[in-house]
């Protein structure tokens, strides 16, 4: 099984500033198989980026996704108040598994 | 506009068999891949299993066993059964599509069901 690592836990930030979030796999991942998901209170997990770089239908371009091999970042520039949230890593290549994510409070 | 919805009891007994349903609109069950996920509260996503337009699956190892995935393309919805539940099978769950090919990922997600294990 592939673990996912996400850093940090959790990461208190103000609206404005950037967000810079890390997911590590125990093995190399493809990068077509590495997305990342957003999850707000109370609500189900928004699809942002696929295959590590691509962006999802309707995702502003504040959020980006970079990285191959076993190291991979979602970036966040300038946050809004509607992106803290937790967020979440998951690898496709080898069965299905999940980062167990990182929360963006409020400063 | 693709819509996933879940649906089955909220609340069963330990050692009973969960049974929930995804009924999809706006896009036909026989394409695509459909999940299962689930997610305690307080706690993170765990996938349980996908199923696949030839009724081919693919299962959670730390869950098979317990776990059978089905498709009714009459009704255009899929089903997870996991039996002989315990309280640590209480959580959130929720289905979701993927669209599968060259980038997988679950674009779509229904808005989960709360099933609780409790005698």
């Amino acid at each position: 099984e592939i673990v996912l690592t996400q850093s940090p836990g959790t990461l208190s930030l103000s609206p404005g500033e950037s967000a810079t979030l890390s997911c590590r796999a125990s093995q190399s991942v493809s990068s077509n198989y590495l997305a990342w998901y957003q999850q707000r209170p109370g609500q189900a997990p928004r699809l942002l980026i696929y295959g590590a770089s691509n962006r999802a239908t309707g995702i502003p371009a504040r959020f980006s996704g970079s990285g191959s091999g076993t190291d991979f970042t979602l970036t966040i520039s300038r946050l809004e108040p509607e992106d803290f949230a937790v967020y979440y890593c998951q690898q496709s290549g080898t069965s299905l598994t999940f980062g167990p994510g990182t929360k963006v409070d409020i400063k | 506009q693709v819509q996933l919805q879940e649906s089955g009891p909220g609340l069963l007994k330990p050692s009973e068999t969960l049974s929930l349903n995804c009924t999809v609109s706006g896009d036909s069950i026989s394409s695509d891949y459909w999940n299962w996920i689930r997610q305690p509260a307080g706690k993170g996503l765990e996938w349980i299993g996908r199923i696949y337009p030839s009724g081919s699956t693919n299962y959670n190892p730390s869950l098979k066993g317990r776990v059978t995935m089905s498709v009714d393309t009459s009704k255009n919805q899929f089903s997870l059964n996991l039996r002989s539940v315990t309280a640590a099978d209480t959580a959130v769950y929720y289905c979701a599509r993927d669209e599968g090919g060259f980038w997988p990922r679950m674009d779509h997600w229904g808005q989960g069901i709360l099933v609780t294990v409790s005698s």
